[in-house]
């Protein structure tokens, strides 16, 4: 059974053109997070929510928003992708804050 | 910055060897968790150990925490090919900051 689900799996867009990428969850866990991962890099965490709090991180760039509108769903904004952007991008979630964190598959973005 | 630094940063081995992966960390932490990422895939966590814990055992997975020397070890024994994947230690730093710290991760190749 799919615990952390993220759509679409794949992602193309245009440089500059707006998209938004989806997780949800069935655990009915506390926190949220957005982790943003390029090619053999480690997972560099973006921003993540505990509850309705939103935490930023300091070099996260004002072009990601993201948006929790209830426990299930969170959303992961780019306002202007660049080509810099392409990159698979991992929500996860954890019952509370340091706990083991539920990974869904990834969205592959690819800005053209 | 606290981000793990993982070695050897690749590693291949014959299907039935053991393997063993090292990282190390900056500060103070309040767990170390280790994770497993497929090509292309989100992460899985494997095993998470508290600062108070020096050994941890799961299946064919073995876990060691040194916060002296602020490093952890990774040993699978019996290696499968279903093992290929890439490591990545994570760390939740002692300050309570809600966030994991992913490390540079291993790329592990098991040859059949």
């Amino acid at each position: 059974d799919a615990m952390v689900i993220q759509n679409p799996r794949y992602q193309v867009t245009q440089f500059g053109k707006p998209v938004t990428l989806s997780c949800s969850q069935t655990l009915n866990h506390n926190v949220m997070y957005w982790y943003q991962q390029k090619s053999s890099q480690a997972p560099k965490l973006l921003f993540h929510y505990y509850d309705k709090d939103f935490n930023n991180e300091a070099d996260t760039p004002d072009n990601f928003q993201s948006r929790r509108p209830n426990t299930s769903f969170c959303f992961l904004d780019i306002r202007s992708p660049g080509l810099g952007d392409a990159a698979m991008y991992l929500c996860a979630t954890s019952r509370e804050a340091g706990e083991t964190q539920y990974f869904g598959p990834g969205t592959r973005l690819l800005v053209l | 910055s606290q981000q793990g630094e993982e070695d050897p940063q690749a590693l291949s081995i014959q299907e039935g060897e053991n393997a063993t992966m090292n990282c190390s960390y900056k500060t103070s932490i309040n767990n170390l968790q280790w994770y497993r990422q497929n090509s292309g895939r989100g992460l899985v966590h494997l095993i998470l150990i508290r600062s108070n814990e020096r050994e941890k055992h799961s299946g064919r997975l073995r876990v060691t925490l040194d916060t002296s020397k602020k490093s952890s070890s990774l040993l699978i024994t019996a290696s499968r090919a279903a093992d290929t994947a890439s490591y990545f230690c994570a760390t939740e730093e002692d300050f309570g900051n809600e966030k994991l710290t992913f490390g540079t991760g291993t790329r592990l190749t098991i040859i059949p």
